[in-house]
């Protein structure tokens, strides 16, 4: 089992560039999420999905997008990538039968937005 | 709404003593309870968790928490820090309404040990 795995680890953006980061979990776990960490802040919630086909709006959704067309990925969009988009990206999933239980965490993708 | 407070972002102890990491909680419901560590450039990894029953929960690593109620605190604690325990440490509540759990984080502590 990989668990939860995010693809980049690392990227460097221009303003206004755009880019996809993909979740993919081996779990067969329903529920996904995308956080975002920032110095200070903790983890704030973007956007989650509660299985195939839907998403959700989470604390911090302005400026990104989401799709989960199939049940074990999750991507996140920038469609006009901003200098206060830079942060630290989580992905995490969690099975419905624990979703307020645990939730498991991919290791991260750092970008930077020049 | 729910909010996590975690006193202190950054705490050092010597190799040996007490860990003691704070954390207080706000939410309208009983709330479930969680606490992860992050290893520097890793993901979030559950330490323990409360949901119903027993108030003192025992995590890994030689980690426990005790849930109170009349204090709204989810404290910390490990009676001897080891140089491997440095890392960052998040509070978390679970928001039990709706068809998914959502987290929110405390802003985190930052563990230090010294030798």
């Amino acid at each position: 089992n990989a668990g939860v795995t995010q693809t980049p680890k690392f990227r460097v953006l221009k303003t206004g560039q755009s880019m996809t980061l993909l979740c993919a979990q081996d779990m067969n776990h329903e529920y996904m999420y995308w956080y975002r960490q920032d110095p200070g802040m903790g983890l704030r919630l973007i956007h989650y999905s509660v299985g195939e086909g839907t998403t959700a709006k989470g604390e911090v959704p302005d400026g990104y997008n989401v799709s989960r067309l199939k049940k074990q990925n999750f991507l996140l969009g920038l469609e006009s990538a901003a200098p206060s988009q830079t942060s630290v990206y989580f992905c995490a999933s969690s099975p419905w039968w624990t979703s307020y239980f645990e939730q498991f965490f991919g290791p991260g993708t750092r970008l930077t937005v020049l | 709404a729910q909010s996590v407070t975690q006193l202190g972002s950054h705490v050092s102890v010597s190799e040996g003593a007490l860990v003691l990491l704070r954390c207080n909680y706000s939410s309208s419901v009983p709330p479930y309870l969680f606490w992860y560590v992050q290893y520097p450039n890793q993901g979030l990894q559950l330490l323990l968790k409360y949901t119903t029953g027993a108030t003192l929960v025992k995590g890994i690593n030689g980690f426990e928490a005790e849930f109170k109620k009349s204090e709204t605190s989810f404290h910390l604690t490990k009676p001897s820090a080891h140089m491997s325990d440095a890392a960052e440490y998040f509070c978390a509540v679970s928001d039990k309404t709706g068809t998914a759990s959502k987290l929110t984080f405390g802003t985190g502590t930052r563990l230090q040990v010294t030798l």
